[in-house]
């Protein structure tokens, strides 16, 4: 696609519930992001795909969290048992390389809810 | 820990007006990179600078990089409407994107 493209834009889940957000980045790009923006706070790495492994998972608040990419292509972040902490905008990123002189293109985000 | 000090942090301004955010840290950056988020959306890429002391300019914005790499200005002239969003600035010293270091933005709001 011409963008990276993030569904669902918005989700409201009842506490405990798991909820899965979906990213396409665009196509060919071999690195992508995953981030957390709350309320007041900065942009927050969780993890980060260079093709389908996931050499750093290093910003994953908790063992809740976890996320898988295929076929060089689409990713999941997945949060099991949602807490209300969890509450956020979710943004997914990528870009050609992973190298800094590579532009990271935003999605335009999942706002997630959890009441 | 590394961190981006970003301010102000909220800005409301009336249309023609100049203004000037600061990104600051007390550490060096290979590169720093501006990006401004408008609500409902992702930060965009606007610029990025890797040389002390450079400027950049994209029409009505100037940029620039500290002599020592560790801080970063943004100035708008002539501000506009369109202009108003949250104004990032992320660091990066590991050569890889995803060890940027992110401000906490500032917030601008332009009013006609």
């Amino acid at each position: 696609g011409a963008g990276v493209s993030q569904s669902p834009s918005n989700k409201v889940t009842e506490k405990g519930k798991d909820v899965e957000l979906r990213c396409d980045p665009i196509s060919g790009h071999t690195a992508l992001y995953w981030y957390r923006q709350r309320l007041g706070q900065g942009l927050e790495f969780l993890i980060y795909f260079q093709g389908n492994s996931a050499p750093d998972k290093s910003g994953l608040p908790s063992d809740r969290f976890s996320a898988e990419r295929t076929g060089e292509s689409v990713s999941t972040l997945t949060i099991q048992r949602t807490q209300q902490e969890d509450s956020a905008v979710y943004l997914c990123a990528s870009s050609l390389y992973p190298g800094s002189g590579n532009t990271i293109y935003f999605g335009e985000g999942s706002w997630l809810t959890v009441v | 820990t590394q961190l981006l000090e970003q301010s102000p942090q909220f800005l409301s301004i009336q249309e023609g007006e100049n203004l000037t955010v600061y990104c600051n840290s007390s550490s060096v950056f290979s590169s720093l990179q501006w990006y401004r988020q408008e609500p409902g959306e992702g930060p965009v890429l606007l610029v990025t600078v890797v040389t002390g002391g450079e400027v950049k300019k994209l029409k009505r914005l100037t940029f620039q990089f500290g002599d020592a790499r560790k801080d970063s200005s943004l100035h708008i002239t002539a501000a506009q409407p369109g202009d108003t969003g949250l104004y990032l600035c992320a660091g990066n010293n590991a050569g890889n994107n995803r060890k940027l270091i992110w401000g906490l933005g500032t917030s601008l709001a332009v009013n006609p």
